[in-house]
């Protein structure tokens, strides 16, 4: 398997613009989250996902959208990017069929630079 | 409010001597917790997680972890710190009536001198 993929690896957008952050998995894992990872702040949860079709927003929601219409993939859209978008991003899943206790897997991140 | 604390922004040890990382939580019902770690320019590695059952947990690489329900601590420890364990390490907690939703601390850092 190849666990959970994330491209591009890093992207410099220029403020306005829009881009897709695209996530993919291969292990038929129903949850699916995006997390942004800033210095001294942790990984925050952006949107989450519980299968195709259902979506929810976590901490941090403004300025991003998602939609899951497969269980493999949860693209991640910034609209109108800014610099306070300028952070690494993580895609992460995992099973839900044992409840609280199923471990969530990372992709490899991408960092992303607004100017 | 839910939350994970990570009291120390960074852990100097040197090699060969044990090591401990602090994190404490604040969660409504039980605690779901996890360890990951994460190297430079890499992404979350799962290291190891309590459930249920013995409060001591052991995961990857030699670590172990210890649940104290009455201190509502998940401290991360290693009998022998190797300089390879030099990283970014991070408590989550996964509250109750969660979807799946993780809650992290800020992280710690660890850095092992020789």
């Amino acid at each position: 398997n190849a666990g959970v993929t994330q491209t591009p690896k890093f992207q410099v957008l220029k403020t306005g613009q829009s881009m897709t952050l695209q996530c993919a998995q291969d292990m038929n894992h129903e949850y699916m989250s995006w997390y942004r990872q800033d210095p001294g702040m942790g990984l925050r949860l952006i949107h989450y996902s519980v299968g195709a079709g259902i979506t929810d927003q976590g901490e941090v929601p403004n300025g991003y959208n998602v939609s899951r219409s497969t269980t493999e993939d949860f693209p991640l859209r910034l609209l109108s990017a800014a610099p306070s978008q300028t952070s690494v991003y993580f895609c992460a899943s995992s099973l839900m069929s044992s409840g609280r206790g199923e471990t969530q897997y990372f992709g490899p991140g991408t960092r992303l630079l607004v100017l | 409010a839910q939350s994970v604390a990570q009291p120390e922004d960074q852990v100097n040890v040197a090699e060969g001597n044990p090591l401990t990382v602090k994190c404490t939580y604040s969660v409504s019902g039980n605690p779901y917790l996890f360890w990951y770690v994460q190297y430079p320019n890499r992404g979350l590695q799962f290291l190891l997680k309590y459930i249920t059952g013995d409060n001591l947990v052991k995961g990857s690489y030699g670590f172990e972890a210890e649940f104290n329900k009455s201190q509502t601590s998940f401290h991360l420890k290693k009998p022998s710190a190797l300089v390879s364990d030099s990283a970014l390490y991070f408590c989550a907690v996964r509250p109750g009536g969660s979807q799946g939703n993780l809650i992290f601390g800020k992280g710690t850092k660890l850095s092992v001198k020789p």
